[in-house]
């Protein structure tokens, strides 16, 4: 019973193409997040929903549009790819925003730009 | 502004030895602490936190955090390591409706 679960695992695609990432929780929290993981494994949060609410935004290009349709779901769309977006792609989710709870992470989607 | 730092890219140990991974933290206010661990092409798993109260924290696998308020320093210990801990390791520090990460240390434990 997969937790948090993200899909595609994998994304190859070309430069300009638009492209969207799939993210589902199981856990009834009511915050869920988005990271970026660089090839040097920096993690940067780059998104932050509450009660599908965006909370943060921490300055990141509108090509990414972030949409919670629901409480258990966080999807990114992200538009005119650039080789920059090459990285792997993270949804987490926690319980409380505020609080002090841990987060879960998702496997993880492996975004490749050519 | 809330941050965290680990200044070693990578902490080599040998396997049956203790094992100590080090984080300190700049926050305003209390700090809410957290380790996570990402084995190979996995997402992060939890292993601990501090929130409050004993400065001594245990977590999964064996792994225990000592917070130390006077050294701004929450560093991660296991007692005896096994082959199986090396991966990445990253401190946390939980701002609001968001968590920084640091920049991760990566172990390895030599059998």
């Amino acid at each position: 019973d997969t937790a948090v679960s993200q899909t595609p695992k994998y994304l190859v695609t070309q430069m300009g193409n638009d492209k969207s990432i799939k993210c589902e929780q199981n856990l009834g929290h009511d915050t869920m997040y988005w990271y970026k993981q660089d090839s040097k494994k920096f993690l940067k949060i780059m998104f932050s929903y509450n009660n599908k609410e965006l909370i943060i935004n921490e300055t990141v290009p509108n090509r990414f549009s972030p949409k919670s349709p629901d409480k258990a779901h966080l999807n990114l769309h992200i538009n005119s790819l650039e080789l920059g977006d090459s990285a792997v792609y993270f949804c987490a989710s926690s319980q409380g925003g505020q609080g002090t709870y841990e987060q879960y992470f998702g496997p993880g989607t492996r975004l490749t730009v050519t | 502004a809330q941050s965290v730092a680990q200044p070693e890219d990578q902490v080599n140990v040998a396997e049956g030895n203790p094992l100590t991974v080090k984080c300190t933290y700049s926050v305003s206010g209390n700090p809410y602490l957290f380790w996570y661990v990402q084995y190979p092409n996995r997402g992060l798993q939890f292993l601990l936190k501090y929130i409050t109260g004993d400065n001594l924290v245990k977590g999964s696998y064996g792994f225990e955090a000592e917070f130390n308020k006077s050294q701004t320093s929450f560093h991660l210990k296991k007692p005896s390591a096994l082959v199986s801990d090396s991966a990445l390791y990253f401190c946390a520090v939980k701002g609001t409706y968001k968590y920084i990460f640091g920049t991760g240390t990566r172990l390895k434990v030599l059998a």
